[in-house]
């Protein structure tokens, strides 16, 4: 079936620098993408969101790249800070408003 | 604005015991989401509901697992009875009708032993 993954379980960054994790999915017929953070103990928190006929859109220190041809999305974190540290998610809208999650990435934020 | 609301937030069952779970979306938000969250993975939707009915619960394990919206407001989710690979967090989303983005609440661990 198609799926929603991720390139990198684990990524670690240097407090300031900037982040950027890495999602592959599969359903070429899907319009819709979230970004979700999780912290431990919580439950996902909504990041940012882009449809498929935008290939960017930014937020406060957050951008989302989606690139169709590839069927690639990213987020990039502008200056990471230790706040930053938890797990991100992205997902895909299927219709009927069924979101299909990735595995997640770990973000470990160094001082 | 209050955010989803879930109890309880911990739960340890032995197998073949039965466990619910309770959810109170934010007010106003027609659509509610059960998800399952196994340790390491992404979230898994169970069933989806709008107002007090099922719009989609193709993932919903049927032979143990029940869920229910019967005013359009809270829900229960039950499991009956547990197995050992039921232990997860079980999570609670709520939207807004005719809105993509789903908002979490902080979920219930439970763990079968």
């Amino acid at each position: 079936g198609e799926s929603v993954g991720l390139h990198l379980p684990t990524l670690s960054v240097q407090e300031g620098d900037n982040s950027i994790i890495n999602c592959a999915y599969s359903n070429s017929a899907s319009d819709y993408f979230i970004w979700y953070k999780q912290e431990s103990g919580k439950g996902p928190q909504f990041i940012i969101d882009i449809r498929s006929n935008m290939d960017k859109r930014q937020g406060q220190r957050v951008t989302v790249l989606l690139n169709k041809t590839v069927k690639h999305l990213s987020l990039q974190i502008a200056a990471t800070q230790p706040g930053d540290s938890a797990v991100y998610f992205c997902a895909e809208n299927n219709a009927g408003n069924m979101l299909t999650f990735g595995g997640g990435t770990r973000l470990m934020v160094k001082p | 604005e209050a955010g989803v609301a879930q109890s309880p937030r911990y739960k340890i069952i032995e197998k073949r015991q039965s466990v619910a779970f309770w959810c109170n979306p934010i007010s106003g938000h027609a659509t509610l989401y059960w998800y399952q969250q196994i340790l390491g993975q992404g979230p898994k939707l169970l069933i989806q509901f709008q107002n007090n009915g099922v719009v989609d619960d193709s993932q919903l394990p049927k032979d143990r697992f029940s869920a229910e919206r019967l005013k359009g407001v809270d829900s229960t989710l039950k499991i009956q009875p547990a197995k050992l690979e039921d232990s997860a967090v079980y999570l609670c989303a709520s939207s807004p009708l005719g809105v993509d983005t789903q908002y979490f609440g902080p979920g219930t661990r439970l763990t079968v032993l």
